[in-house]
């Protein structure tokens, strides 16, 4: 069953500290992966694409990695700022140019001063 | 505007109500997205267009959930006796034909059914 999970459900962390989300799959075939931001009564926002042959991308303070061997991503954010609470969805796309997008339910990361 | 327009941005009916959301994609998109989104849930799949045409509309979870896309930009989700548990954001997203597949979402519109 084509599953994307993410791990933690929430997390609070103090502004200026670091934090990394994690995004576990099983969909097949896998043609990219995507995280999207979504701050409280907006729509999501993509951060960034993984492609199946990349390891790591960064996008200013936001760096994701994909192993597509285990089917692992995760998102590392450096030095968190107040404005990076938002929930972030790992949502993965199982076949180029066809309807196969998986959500996960998303990381609710909350930055306290 | 350049982005995806959802209206309304807000709707509160009654139980038993009909409801029309209407999304207004990016110009040139063809691939249009409704999805629904509970509080605390990541976004669920409803309807997919491509063009006119609703390529996969196997999210739609009762035949009361109806949407359109007649000329292929400006699409209609409508639901039909309204029920407490269609309570949530309804998100639109679009995607051009070409490209990396990113979707586009509005802001969503809140459905509150009382």
């Amino acid at each position: 069953k084509n599953q994307v999970e993410q791990s933690p459900q929430s997390l609070i962390i103090l502004e200026g500290k670091n934090c990394t989300l994690q995004c576990n799959y099983t969909v097949s075939p896998f043609s990219n992966l995507r995280w999207y931001k979504q701050d409280t009564g907006r729509g999501p926002v993509s951060l960034t694409i993984m492609t199946f042959s990349e390891n790591t991308k960064s996008n200013g303070r936001y760096t994701a990695t994909l192993d597509a061997d285990t089917k692992q991503s995760s998102l590392h954010i450096t030095a968190s700022q107040l404005s990076d609470s938002a929930s972030y969805i790992c949502v993965v796309s199982g076949r180029t140019g066809a309807n196969n997008l998986f959500f996960g339910t998303g990381t609710r990361l909350t930055v306290i001063p | 505007g350049a982005g995806v327009s959802q209206t309304p941005s807000n709707k509160v009916t009654e139980k038993g109500k009909y409801v029309e959301l209407r999304c207004d994609p990016i110009s040139g998109h063809t691939a249009l997205y409704w999805y629904r989104q509970s509080l605390g849930q990541g976004p669920e799949f409803l309807i997919y267009f491509q063009g006119t045409g609703a390529a996969d509309d196997s999210g739609l979870p009762n035949d009361r959930f109806f949407a359109v896309r007649p000329e292929g930009s400006v699409s209609t989700l409508k639901i039909q006796r309204t029920e407490r548990g269609d309570s949530a954001v309804y998100l639109c997203a679009s995607s051009p034909s070409k490209g990396t597949g990113e979707l586009f979402f509005g802001e969503g519109s809140r459905l509150t059914v009382l």
